[in-house]
């Protein structure tokens, strides 16, 4: 069964980078079905999409992130990982990481990760 | 301010029906399939609905969707207090070249 596990900084000030890994583990992020990528919730509000990228490395944003976030894979590791940059107290949320099922254009969320808090403060 | 909007919340009895409504356009829901998710507080979202209507093998028929035009819904029969959570809608939206959520809608069982 696929799990994933995130890590972060847990603590960051604002202006500097978010940097998150997400641990792929019983599966592959090699697979053509599956795109990966990351989601956050603002504490007391909804869900936010941040990102996806394929196997092939084909990368879609949220349009009002889009200037701040870059997600890459490492497939040697199998781990992809999330860069968020110039972050304010805004930022400050539960990060996900998930895998969503691709059907063009069509997907899904069929797993996700447990989830890391992040508060941005100086 | 979500593209697609669902509302704040729903409630009924513990045994009753409740049903959720996701409302979008025609960028999104006009043209895909929606998924929806149940968030337990404190937990991560799980995947309830996918395709609009199909569930994955966990989840109990008791919960079931449907879509139509530019609107989606997500129904609930034999509530339990279980069911406490929030739910939310989500799709493709061809416009935006992302996917999006619904604003999220919290189930109460009274």
């Amino acid at each position: 069964q696929l799990q994933l596990q995130e890590s972060g900084p847990g603590l960051v000030k604002p202006a500097e980078t978010l940097s998150f890994n997400c641990t792929v583990s019983g599966g592959s992020v090699s697979s053509t079905r599956y795109h990966w990528g990351w989601i956050r919730q603002p504490p007391g509000k909804g869900l936010e999409w941040i990102g996806i990228i394929s196997d092939r490395g084909i990368t879609y944003y949220n349009p009002s992130l889009k200037s701040r976030v870059t997600i890459s894979v490492d497939a040697s590791k199998n781990q992809f990982s999330l860069k968020l940059s110039s972050v304010t107290a805004a930022d400050t949320a539960f990060y996900y990481c998930a895998r969503h099922f691709y059907f063009g254009p069509y997907y899904h969320i069929d797993v996700w990760g447990k989830g890391t808090a992040v508060t941005v403060s100086s | 301010q979500s593209v697609l909007t669902q509302p704040p919340s729903v409630s009924a009895a513990p045994g009753q029906k409740v049903t959720i409504s996701c409302s979008g356009g025609s960028s999104n829901i006009g043209k895909n399939y929606v998924s929806w998710y149940q968030q337990v507080p404190g937990t991560a979202p799980k995947l309830l609905i996918y395709e609009d209507y199909k569930r994955p093998s966990e989840i109990p028929d008791r919960f079931s969707g449907s879509r139509s035009g530019t609107s989606a819904t997500l129904g609930i029969t034999g509530l339990q207090t279980g069911d406490e959570a929030d739910y939310y809608c989500a799709t493709w939206d061809n416009s935006l070249r992302g996917f999006i959520f619904g604003s999220g809608t919290g189930v109460a069982v009274l």
